[in-house]
């Protein structure tokens, strides 16, 4: 079956724009995660939702991030008022359980989408 | 919180030897240790893990071992090839509850033809 899906796959933005990233996570699964990758670091966690719920924000960098999934499935990150440092990969995982339960310690990640803030 | 080491960070090797990635842990009560190999402009892939309860897991070419008491894992992977190159990641997750998973900072394995 499908994986998790990332659009856009490359995002180029203005200093000071708005972006939205959209992830389409594996059918079925509970829970979802999105984390930030700067250039040669690993994934560093953003927030994790429980089907609709958003359980776990405390890797946002800033309240310029905001991460919905309103039906439990489709996932968007937001970041107002983009920055340089914004500038990144940003990785979305699905599990098919929630996390820490039965099925939701394996993830499965999309391709990401790489964000140039320029 | 969890902290994961990994090292090291680069590692070079001759095609059809054996490559070793080693990483630790701090948090003792993490009991769920994936590996994930990233290739150039792709996401991280699951390629094995291991559990508390194991010592050591073994599928084909890739194995990985469990030090509970020092807190230490490893990946090895043995006969490598020019497509084993990429990023390999660790990760440390505490199941029964929810936590994070916490990654290393990456290996960069590079496979001489």
């Amino acid at each position: 079956g499908a994986g998790v899906s990332q659009s856009p796959r490359y995002k180029v933005a203005k200093r000071g724009q708005d972006v939205a990233l959209r992830c389409d996570p594996i059918s079925g699964h509970v829970s979802l995660f999105w984390y930030q990758q700067a250039l040669g670091q690993g994934p560093e966690f953003l927030t994790y939702f429980q089907n609709e719920a958003q359980l776990d924000k405390s890797g946002l960098p800033s309240d310029r991030f905001f991460a919905e999934r309103p039906e439990g499935s489709v996932s968007t990150l937001k970041i107002q008022r983009t920055q340089q440092e914004d500038s990144a990969v940003y990785l979305c995982a699905s599990s098919l359980g929630p996390a820490g339960g039965p099925g939701g310690e394996t993830q499965y990640f999309g391709p990401g989408t790489r964000l140039l803030v320029l | 919180g969890e902290n994961v080491e990994q090292h090291p960070s680069t590692l070079s090797v001759q095609e059809g030897d054996s490559a070793v990635i080693k990483c630790t842990y701090s948090d003792s009560a993490s009991n769920y240790f994936p590996w994930y190999k990233q290739e150039l402009g792709k996401g991280p892939q699951l390629i094995i893990d291991i559990r508390s309860n194991v010592g050591e897991k073994k599928d084909q070419r890739i194995a990985v071992t469990l030090n509970k008491t020092a807190k230490h894992f490893s990946l090895h992977i043995t006969e490598t090839q020019p497509e084993d190159s990429a990023v390999y990641f660790c990760a440390a997750v505490r199941s029964g509850g929810y936590q994070k998973v916490t990654f290393g900072i990456g290996t960069k394995l590079q496979v001489i033809p």
